[in-house]
């Protein structure tokens, strides 16, 4: 089974300055995927960012980017000059790759909240 | 941008009655699920569907709950005999394979 932590229950920076958000898993897997997601108060689950296992590059989206280092099994999401609407809980997730199609769900952690202030 | 939606927004039940939350996924995705939040902690993985069946489960995903897409469109997940602990926000997301999940706004259930 999967595991997924994230250490960091709450975090708070100013705007404009950059967070980065810790996560780490533990899995037996040597293909798969990883995501953040963003809930904000309204509770949507927001796709934030996509890494697949087998690719050495970091994935980028916009502001938004991850430190994936396989071997250390950590996964850390980077938002640079964070704004008041990134305030939020973020989780990360993990997902087995299955081959042959099929479909697996995703192993949450716990959440970090994140507040931006003004 | 096409998305996940979700009837209804919220459902208020007793104990013991039956329940059924719908969702209409993304026209061209594959594969549905339904995840669920109890308030405050983290996001649960309850089911995945595909190509008509149930493709994985949870320990939490016992007989009181079953899916079903009735049609071309729709997701049902139906609780029989609701328990106070099914109190939480309920998830469907839909994807295609390797991709991310896409989650609708949730459905939060309340069991008095």
């Amino acid at each position: 089974a999967q595991t997924v932590t994230q250490s960091q229950p709450e975090m708070s920076v100013q705007e404009a300055e950059t967070v980065t958000l810790s996560c780490t898993y533990d899995t037996s897997e040597n293909n798969y995927y990883l995501f953040w997601y963003k809930q904000p108060p309204s509770r949507q689950m927001i796709l934030v960012i996509r890494q697949e296992a087998y690719k050495q590059q970091n994935a980028t989206e916009n502001r938004f980017s991850v430190n994936f280092q396989k071997a250390a099994k950590s996964f850390s999401l980077k938002i640079s000059d964070s704004q008041l609407g990134d305030t939020a809980m973020y989780f990360c997730a993990f997902m087995k790759h299955r081959p042959g199609g099929g479909a697996d769900g995703l192993t949450f952690g716990k959440g970090t909240h994140l507040i931006i202030q003004p | 941008e096409p998305e996940v939606t979700q009837t209804p927004s919220h459902q208020v039940t007793q104990m013991g009655q039956e329940v059924i939350l719908r969702c209409v996924p993304i026209s061209n995705h594959l594969y549905f699920y339904w995840y669920r939040q109890i308030l405050g902690q983290k996001v649960e993985f309850l089911v995945s569907f595909y190509n008509n069946e149930i493709s994985e489960k949870s320990e939490i995903f016992d007989d009181q709950f079953s899916v079903e897409r009735p049609d071309g469109s729709n997701f049902t997940l139906k609780i029989r005999s609701t328990k106070l602990e099914d109190s939480a926000m309920y998830f469907c997301a839909s994807s295609n394979p390797g991709l991310g999940k896409f989650f609708g706004p949730g459905t939060r259930l309340t069991v008095l």
